[in-house]
């Protein structure tokens, strides 16, 4: 059973363009979510996070929001970049008793288009 | 400059066989963790270690063991492997836990049981 859906496999976006990539969560007690970025043959990269008690956070040309109450956050990329251009992972985590994992979703593939 | 790494980077075991994945960080971190990630699935965590001497299940445990003797090795053990432990396996570190430091991932090790 998957508690954070990534319902999206792949996403193409013009270069220069938003990319919005989307992530739904069923598990209400997650209160710490997470966007990483991942290459081909290399290890995940954190991009930006954000806590249960915002509702946007935002980096450089990277934002996320979150909707708590319809369990969902976004992450805006603006402008695109060729170098965008990876698998986007959504993670989210709850502190039970001091446990530290992340539960991810399935990856979006962004591809940027010239 | 090497960060968080692993080896070997490929390998294929026969089932029932058993090896061992290194893994070695030389940021001085706290935590580490082992991740695997199926095909076009999302990472799933293994095991983790807050510090050395101790370690704490994740979500997929079972096959799996792990020792942490010093803050800069977190080994992860494959006993009797199986078809179902075909994966890319990735090693992460960071200082104090998700919510408060950058987790760093390994470039994975791919292993493939046949």
């Amino acid at each position: 059973d998957q508690q954070v859906k990534q319902n999206s496999p792949s996403l193409s976006v013009q270069e220069g363009r938003i990319s919005i990539l989307n992530c739904d969560y069923t598990n209400s007690m997650f209160d710490y979510f997470l966007w990483y970025k991942k290459y081909p043959a290399e290890g995940p990269t954190f991009l930006i996070s954000i806590s249960s008690i915002k509702d946007k956070n935002e980096d450089g040309r990277f934002t996320v929001f979150l909707n708590k109450s319809a369990k969902h956050l976004s992450l805006h990329i603006v402008p695109s970049q060729p170098g965008d251009s990876a698998v986007y992972f959504c993670a989210a985590s709850v502190l039970i008793g001091g446990a530290d994992g992340l539960t991810f979703g399935k990856g979006t593939h962004l591809i940027i288009q010239p | 400059n090497a960060g968080v790494t692993q080896t070997p980077k490929f390998r294929i075991l026969k089932i029932g066989q058993s090896m061992t994945l290194q893994c070695a960080q030389d940021m001085n971190h706290n935590y580490m963790y082992w991740y695997r990630q199926d095909p076009g699935m999302g990472l799933k965590l293994i095991y983790y270690s807050v510090g050395a001497g101790i370690t704490d299940k994740g979500e997929v445990p079972n096959g799996y063991n792990v020792s942490r003797s010093t803050t800069e090795d977190f080994p992860l053990r494959l006993e009797l492997a199986a078809p179902s432990q075909t994966s890319v396996y990735f090693c992460a570190s960071s200082l104090g836990g998700h919510r408060r430091s950058t987790i760093y991932f390994g470039e994975g090790s791919w292993l493939t049981v046949v």
